[in-house]
C-alpha cells in the first residue's frame, strides 16, 4: 500500500525552526517528485514546496530563504527544514507525491497531516 | 505567478448534477487536477489530467476544460459527496510552482 506518514509537528515560538519528516511505504521517494502543501486553520491549501527526483528544489515565494526542502534516501523520507518561523506559517503540512506530465500536474496520495503552530 | 479562482460555496440537491469551475490563466496550458477534503481529513485526488479518475473515486466524478476554465461535475449527488473542492493546476509562468484554488464548499440539500 502506498502511504505517507508526517510527523514533527508542534508548537514553536516565532523565530524558531521545526523539522518536519514524512516516511514513505510502497514506493521510492527518491524516484518520485514530493512536495510539501500546508493548510492555515479554516482557508485553503497553498503549495509550499517541491522537489525532484533529480534533486532539484522549488519553493512558494512566502516561504523561500527560510524553509529547506530534502530527502534520505536510506530511510525513504521526506524533511522540511522550517527556519524563522512566523504566525502566518501556522497550518498542518501534507506531504504528497507529486505527479507531473507534458500537460498536467497532481498529489496523489497524501499524508495525514501535522500541525505546527507559530505562537509565544 | 498564476492563480486560481472558485466559487466559495455551491449548493446541490441530493441526486442532481452539480459542477463546480475553476478559473485561471495556466488552465490555458494546463489541465485541473481536483482533490476532496471533508472536515479534519486530507485531502484526496478525485480528477486529475483531462478527465481521469483514480481507483476508487465513483464514475459520477468527471472533469471537463475549455479556455481558462476547467470543471469538476459530479453526477447524480450523493449526501457523502458534502465536502469542500480544490483544484490545482501548474504555475504557467515555467517558475515550477503549483497553484491551488481557493476552494469551494459543497452543500448536499
Amino acid at each position: 500500500e502506498v502511504q505517507l506518514v508526517e510527523s514533527g509537528g508542534g508548537l514553536i515560538q516565532p523565530g524558531g525552526s521545526l523539522r518536519l519528516s514524512c516516511a514513505a511505504s510502497g514506493f521510492t521517494v527518491s524516484s518520485n517528485y514530493m512536495s510539501w502543501v500546508r493548510q492555515a486553520p479554516g482557508k485553503g491549501l497553498e503549495w509550499v514546496s517541491v522537489i525532484y527526483s533529480g534533486g532539484s528544489t522549488y519553493y512558494a515565494d512566502s516561504v523561500k530563504g527560510r524553509f529547506t526542502i530534502s530527502r534520505d534516501n536510506s530511510k525513504n523520507t521526506l524533511y522540511l527544514q522550517m527556519n524563522s518561523l512566523r504566525a502566518e506559517d501556522t497550518a498542518v503540512y501534507y506531504c504528497a507525491r507529486d505527479r507531473i506530465s507534458r500537460d498536467h500536474e497532481w498529489f496523489d496520495p497524501w499524508g495525514q497531516g501535522t500541525l505546527v503552530t507559530v505562537s509565544s | 505567478s498564476s492563480e486560481l479562482t472558485q466559487d466559495p460555496a455551491v449548493s446541490v440537491a441530493l441526486g442532481q448534477t452539480v459542477r463546480i469551475t475553476c478559473q485561471g490563466d495556466s488552465l490555458r496550458s494546463y489541465y485541473a487536477s481536483w482533490y476532496q477534503q471533508k472536515p479534519g481529513q486530507a485531502p484526496v485526488l478525485v480528477i486529475y489530467g483531462k478527465n481521469n479518475r483514480p481507483s476508487g473515486i465513483p464514475d459520477r466524478f468527471s472533469g471537463s476544460s475549455s479556455g481558462n476554465t476547467a470543471s469538476l461535475t459530479i453526477t447524480g449527488a450523493q449526501a457523502e459527496d458534502e465536502a469542500d473542492y480544490y483544484c490545482n493546476s501548474r504555475d504557467s509562468s515555467g517558475n515550477h510552482h503549483v497553484v491551488f484554488g481557493g476552494g469551494t464548499k459543497l452543500t448536499v440539500l
